[in-house]
């Protein structure tokens, strides 16, 4: 089974400055995605950014980009210059990849982490 | 394009009500995902259902929860016999095919408020 740990449940950054949210993942899979979803006070689930196991190289997305370890199985995610509209929990999430005999369309979600941005 | 509709957005249900939440997938995608959001936590599977087919439902609880996805009209999540502790986002999401073969990317809607009092 797989499981996916957000250790931050708080964080605040003060406007146009960088933040970097955590998230750790266990899984036996070698074929797999990985995902962080923005939730704002609206509650919608946004996809923010994804980034594919196989790929070596970091998804970046403007402001948003990933720092993917997959040998630590590390996925943090870095927002840039950061804005208010950026304040809203952030969910990491994990998805087996097509071919691992795996239920490869279910999302495992953390805990979330709540990012203030102050002005 | 729309997105994936829900509604409602809130509902109010009693103790021993039923209730039924309401998914309209995005135009062309035949899968959809439902999630569960108690308080404080990240989203959980449910179920996982094409037209008229329940592919997967190892996340829905053994009573009182069932889901369809019928050939016209939208899919639907049922609850009969609430209880507070059904008190939830019930989120619907939606893919054109099965998720890994669109690069796994799955399309949520807006979620839909259940308060059992």
């Amino acid at each position: 089974a797989q499981t996916v740990t957000q250790s931050q449940p708080e964080m605040s950054v003060q406007e146009a400055e960088t933040v970097t949210l955590s998230c750790t993942y266990d899984t036996s899979e070698n074929n797999y995605y990985l995902f962080w979803y923005k939730q704002p006070p609206s509650r919608q689930m946004i996809l923010v950014i994804r980034q594919e196991a196989y790929k070596q190289q970091n998804a970046t997305e403007n402001r948003f980009s990933v720092n993917f370890q997959k040998a630590a199985k590390s996925f943090s995610l870095k927002i840039s210059d950061s804005q208010l509209g950026d304040t809203a929990m952030y969910f990491c999430a994990f998805m087996v990849g097509f071919n691992s005999g795996g239920s490869n369309y279910k999302l495992t979600f953390g805990k979330g982490t709540l990012l203030t941005v102050n002005p | 394009n729309a997105g994936v509709m829900q509604n409602p957005r809130h509902l109010v249900r009693r103790r021993g009500q039923e209730a039924r939440l309401r998914c309209s997938p995005m135009k062309g995608h035949s899968h959809v995902y439902w999630y569960r959001q108690l308080p404080e936590e990240g989203l959980k599977f449910m179920v996982y259902l094409q037209k008229e087919n329940i592919i997967d439902e190892s996340g829905m609880p053994k009573e009182r929860f069932s889901a369809e996805f019928p050939k016209e009209g939208p899919s639907i999540l049922r609850i009969q016999q609430v209880v507070r502790g059904d008190s939830a986002a019930y989120f619907c999401a939606s893919s054109p095919r099965l998720g890994a073969l669109t690069g796994n990317t799955i399309y949520f809607g807006e979620g839909s408020w259940l308060t059992v009092v």
